[in-house]
Parts: C-alpha cells; sequence; structure tokens
C-alpha cells in the first residue's frame, strides 16, 4: 500500500545512456513532482505536474525530460547522462493548496559512471 | 523568494538529553514551514507543519517546532533523543508559484546520538 513508489530504487549506469525512473502515487493527489538531492544532501525542485500539465520548470537541462501519462504517474526520462547527473532523485505527490502535505517517494538513487 | 537557513549542519547529543535544531526562515508573507527527517539511504519523512493555525507544533515520534514571527524561526525540539532519532533534518519552507506550492528546503542538519 505504498503511497509513492519510484522505480527503481538504484541506477547504476554508463556516460552517455538513456535513462528512465517511474513514479506512481496512489494518494488520489493530482500534483506530482521530481526533486533532487545532490552528493551534499542539497535538495531543490526539478519539476511539478498539475493534472498532467507542467507547471513548475525549474531551468533543468532539456536532457531531463518528464512525462505524466496521467495524474497518478510522473517519469522522468534523462538523454545522453553525465556524470554530474549522478543524485538521488524524489518523487512526490500533493493535492494543490499552500495547506497540504507533500509526500515524498523513497528515491532513486542515481550512478553515472 | 522564500528561503531558510539552518545555522548548524551538525548537532551531536547524547541518548536522552534534550534536542535543538535551529532553523530560521525569509518569508514576504506568512509562510507554510515544514520539518523532514532522512533516515541513512531512506527517503524523507515529515516530521510536522506550520500552516497558520497553532505557533506550536506537535510532530510525530515526539517532536515539536515553534513558529516565532518575531525571531523568524522554527526551531525543532524534543525533551528526550533516542538512538533511532540519528538522522538528516531539513527544515523547508513552501514557496507559491504560480499558485502552487514548491517546497524550498533548507541545507540540511545532521543530528548525531551517542549513547
Amino acid at each position: 500500500d505504498t503511497a509513492v513508489s519510484q522505480t527503481p530504487k538504484y541506477l547504476v549506469t554508463q556516460m552517455g545512456n538513456d535513462k528512465s525512473i517511474k513514479c506512481e502515487q496512489n494518494l488520489g493527489h493530482d500534483t506530482m513532482y521530481w526533486y533532487k538531492q545532490d552528493s551534499k544532501k542539497f535538495l531543490k525542485i526539478m519539476f511539478s505536474y498539475n493534472n498532467k500539465e507542467l507547471i513548475i520548470n525549474e531551468t533543468v537541462p532539456n536532457r531531463f525530460s518528464p512525462k505524466s501519462p496521467d495524474k497518478a504517474h510522473l517519469n522522468l526520462h534523462i538523454n545522453s547522462l553525465e556524470l554530474g547527473d549522478s543524485a538521488v532523485y524524489f518523487c512526490a505527490s500533493s493535492l494543490r493548496d499552500r495547506q497540504n502535505t507533500i509526500y515524498f517517494g523513497e528515491g532513486s538513487w542515481l550512478t553515472v559512471v | 523568494a522564500q528561503s531558510v537557513t539552518q545555522l548548524d549542519s551538525h548537532v551531536s547529543v547524547s541518548e536522552g538529553t534534550p534536542v535543538l535544531l535551529r532553523c530560521n526562515y525569509s518569508s514576504s508573507y506568512s509562510p507554510s514551514l515544514f520539518w523532514y527527517v532522512q533516515h541513512p539511504n531512506k527517503g524523507l519523512q515529515l516530521l510536522l507543519k506550520y500552516t497558520s493555525a497553532a505557533t506550536l507544533v506537535k510532530g510525530i515520534n515526539g517532536f515539536e517546532a515553534e513558529f516565532k514571527k518575531s525571531e523568524t524561526s522554527f526551531h525543532l525540539t524534543k525533551p528526550s533523543a533516542h538512538m533511532s532519532d540519528a538522522a538528516e533534518y531539513f527544515c523547508v519552507v513552501g514557496e507559491m508559484n504560480t499558485g502552487f506550492q514548491k517546497l524550498v528546503f533548507g541545507t540540511g542538519t545532521r543530528l548525531l546520538v551517542s549513547p
């Protein structure tokens, strides 16, 4: 009965490859997010979608392309992976409203070698 | 833009002693404030949140935080630390962007608990 689930949890891949991380939430939320945590533990928002529409894009390189097939899913596709993309990527979801809690997934540990 | 400053990168306490993790915020309006905890190699768990109701907010696992507007602070406290409290703690402010909320994280405080 996981609320926000991401797959894979761990991913090791070579530079130049293309990879995807999938996210699903079963909380009935209408807004989903991707956050990136760097090697110094700093967390920053990358994207946010509401009802399948992109609403926040924090100047992330074009190699990152989120896709939301429906409001319960938000996938992250990364092209031409670089060493600097190594990080933990967190998916999250909430209901649209400043009062509502944002729930996070367990994270996906991406290592680019 | 909203921001938070966590004043200590590391805090060390002994088991059974009080915990104080400090956070100051910057916001142009009444903010939503949160504390999240991250255990090693785990995801983020919400400890508590403030959304302009009571200024003293109680969270899970015995943690609480007090919103002090005059000091622009939202410090996290716990009366007695437990070994299982050792983790990374993030103070977070909710920033509204085109009608939607995004979270702005502090740099984190690592809590170390010794026996």
